[in-house]
């Protein structure tokens, strides 16, 4: 069992539909990231949780939502999407988060979105 | 605000070639921590090591090594007779002691090893 899973890997889908990214961690920690790789681009945080509270969204648009249910999953709900939106969407975990904790994130392989 | 350049875009070597990826990373902070990752085409990010701003050590795992020096700004990493395997893209990283692990992410650098 691989330390932070991600499905689906590759995800198609048109600009009126609605889906959902899945991200599951099995290393015990209890916060949760996701990240937007953009071809070309930095990688950009999206959001954070700790212990299922959302401590940070960073100006990402509502069409995208995120969901954390239990330190161990993390969703990203996606609706009305834009072409832009295409990307590989990176989930990651970390131990507990505060000053001076310098924990690595634990990545997923990420899910790949196409937006037609 | 924090910041991380990787000049580099991409590098091709030879197998058995040593070969360095550049850091340069901006902080108002005192208190940081820098990191390294490693992307194969699989699309996993691969964590490689953490450095803290208070230690200036270089270190060593295997044909890996990595140079940080605060009086330039840099975290350089270098591999040691390259292989095949190690073509990927390699990203540099940084979190300031605010608090949250906000990981900035420079623009990475892709390696392709070839035989």
């Amino acid at each position: 069992e691989t330390g932070v899973t991600q499905t689906p890997r590759h995800l198609v889908m048109g600009m009126t539909n609605k889906k959902s990214l899945k991200c599951e961690q099995h290393l015990g920690h209890n916060a949760m990231y996701w990240y937007k790789q953009s071809a070309k681009k930095p990688l950009e945080l999206m959001f954070v949780y700790s212990l299922e509270e959302r401590v940070e969204n960073n100006s990402v648009p509502s069409r995208f939502s995120p969901e954390c249910p239990n330190s161990s999953h993390l969703f990203l709900h996606l609706h009305t999407l834009q072409p832009e939106d295409s990307a590989l969407y990176l989930c990651a975990s970390s131990h507990p988060l505060g000053p001076g904790s310098g924990g690595e994130l634990f990545f997923g392989e990420g899910s790949r979105l196409t937006v037609l | 605000a924090q910041k991380v350049t990787q000049a580099q875009t991409e590098i091709s070597v030879v197998e058995k070639e040593d070969v360095t990826l550049d850091c340069v990373y901006e902080t108002r902070d005192t208190t940081y921590y820098l990191f390294w990752y490693k992307q194969p085409p699989s699309g996993e990010l691969v964590f490689l090591i953490r450095r803290n701003s208070f230690d200036e050590q270089n270190e060593i795992s295997g044909r890996y090594s990595w140079n940080f020096q605060k009086s330039t700004s840099s975290f350089n990493f270098t591999i040691t007779a390259s292989q095949v395997v190690d073509s990927a893209v390699y990203f540099c990283a940084l979190i300031e002691n605010t608090g949250f692990q906000k990981l900035v992410f420079g623009t990475g650098t892709r390696l392709l090893v070839s035989p």
